[in-house]
């Protein structure tokens, strides 16, 4: 069965320090991996997107791709109370980037 | 910056009735979708559209679902005879479509709930 796993957390981090997500999935033939942010009662919002091994740096996220170990993460540096939120990790496993799997997210809590 | 945008945001119906869930995609995009979430539980895909066609759909997707792009603006994801356990958030999404990586973009979502 294809599957998105991550860790349901939750996750705490104090202000300032950097948060750690992961992500792993079933289909090596995966094409297209994808991090969105969820908060309570709101829609996903995409904030990164991935498509080939290593390191992708977009302000104060990066995301990782290890298309070998079939593992992606989400680090968010200086992290700040406004991230805290559900992370959902999306995947793309049918390798058409038409169908997303999601993972059931990790919620992240960013302490004052 | 350009939005997917979804009405109604909250829908209340009986079971057995059908109702039709509204979206506007963004407007250059290609590709159109329909996903929904349980209270608490995944996001889940229902279908892909492409070209007035549906491009992929998923076990939940069954006879009782159907969508349809009726103008050039609007996307509406139909639910013939609703159950209880169709209660969820629905959300529209759409992405451009190009290279065949489509970057997905979500709407706030429909709230339904099935008495």
């Amino acid at each position: 069965q294809k599957e998105v796993e991550q860790n349901s957390g939750p996750l705490s981090v104090p202000e300032g320090a950097i948060a750690s997500l992961n992500c792993t999935y079933s289909d090596r033939g995966s094409q297209s991996f994808f991090w969105y942010r969820q908060y309570s009662g709101k829609s996903p919002e995409l904030i990164m997107s991935i498509y080939s091994n290593g390191d992708k740096e977009d302000g104060r996220f990066t995301a990782q791709l290890n298309k070998a170990s079939q593992y992606v993460s989400l680090l968010i540096r200086d992290s700040q109370p406004s991230d805290s939120a559900t992370y959902l990790c999306a995947v793309d496993l049918s390798g058409s980037a038409r169908q997303l799997t999601f993972g059931s997210g990790t919620q992240l809590t960013v302490l004052p | 910056e350009p939005e997917v945008t979804q009405t109604p945001s909250h829908q209340v119906t009986q079971m057995g009735q059908e109702v039709i869930l509204r979206c506007v995609p963004i407007s250059n995009h290609l590709y159109f979708y329909w996903y929904r979430q349980i209270l608490g539980q995944k996001v889940e895909f229902l279908v892909s559209f492409y070209n007035n066609e549906i491009s992929e759909k998923s076990e939940i997707f069954d006879d009782q679902f159907s969508v349809e792009r009726p103008d050039g603006s609007n996307f509406t994801l139909k639910i013939r005879s609703t159950k209880l356990e169709d209660s969820a958030m629905y959300f529209c999404a759409s992405s451009e479509g190009v290279l065949g990586m489509g970057e997905q973009y979500f709407g706030p979502g429909t709230r339904l709930t099935v008495t």
